[in-house]
């Protein structure tokens, strides 16, 4: 069964150090990752997306199929990247085969 | 497009009330979810859709009940409101392919006392 495990609730930092949250799948076929990020009331929005290979306000994240992870990663934070992170698989069926990590917070400290 | 829109926004109900959340999405999306979404916690698969007039179980069904009786909606019913309900109630849809990416509501913030 496909899994997606976010080993940290909570992570704080201070603005401009690097961060990392950790994003770790267990799928035996091809899946899709995505990570969602959820501002303070407001609903879950895309940040970003395996297949597209592109960097989000500063976000980048990299598939290691080896590890299978797909950490967050942005060189230096900024207080508004303080929100709810949480990192979502779609498996290579349809519809259902959509999960969710338990997600993470990460607080931006000045 | 509105995108995936839900009303209400805000409700409180007493215990034993029914109400029905709505869902509409103008996408032609296959793909319906429902999540709750409790304080400080991640979030919950109730149900979901593949397409109109199938649904399926999630991780959290008991005490909701929906139906698909057209692409666009999706509504979530709850017969008898207890206090374990109270939550934010978060509606999702998506075209179905593998590389596709769940598109969400506004939430719908619901207060069972």
């Amino acid at each position: 069964a496909q899994r997606v495990t976010q080993p940290e609730k909570l992570l704080s930092v201070f603005k401009g150090a690097p961060v990392e949250l950790k994003c770790n799948y267990s799928y035996s076929g091809s899946p899709e990752l995505f990570w969602y990020v959820q501002y303070s009331r407001q609903r879950l929005q895309l940040l970003l997306r395996h297949i597209s290979r592109e960097s989000i306000k500063g976000f980048t994240a990299d598939l290691n199929k080896g590890e299978t992870s797909f950490h967050l990663k942005k060189p230096f934070a900024q207080e508004e990247d303080s929100a709810m992170y949480y990192c979502a698989l779609s498996g290579d069926n349809y519809g259902q085969n959509f999960v969710f990590g338990p997600g993470t917070r990460l607080s931006v400290l000045p | 497009n509105a995108g995936v829109t839900q009303t209400p926004k805000f409700r409180i109900l007493k215990i034993g009330q029914s109400m029905t959340l709505q869902c509409t999405q103008d996408m032609n999306h296959n793909y319906m979810y429902w999540y709750r979404q409790d304080p400080g916690m991640g979030l919950k698969l109730i149900y979901y859709s593949v397409g109109a007039g199938i649904t399926d179980k999630g991780e959290v069904p008991n005490g909701y009940n929906v139906s698909r009786s057209t692409t666009e909606d999706f509504p979530l019913r709850l017969e008898l409101a207890a206090p374990s309900q109270t939550s934010v109630y978060f509606c999702a849809s998506r075209p179905g392919r593998v590389w596709n990416e769940q598109f969400f509501g506004p939430g719908t913030r619901l207060t069972v006392l």
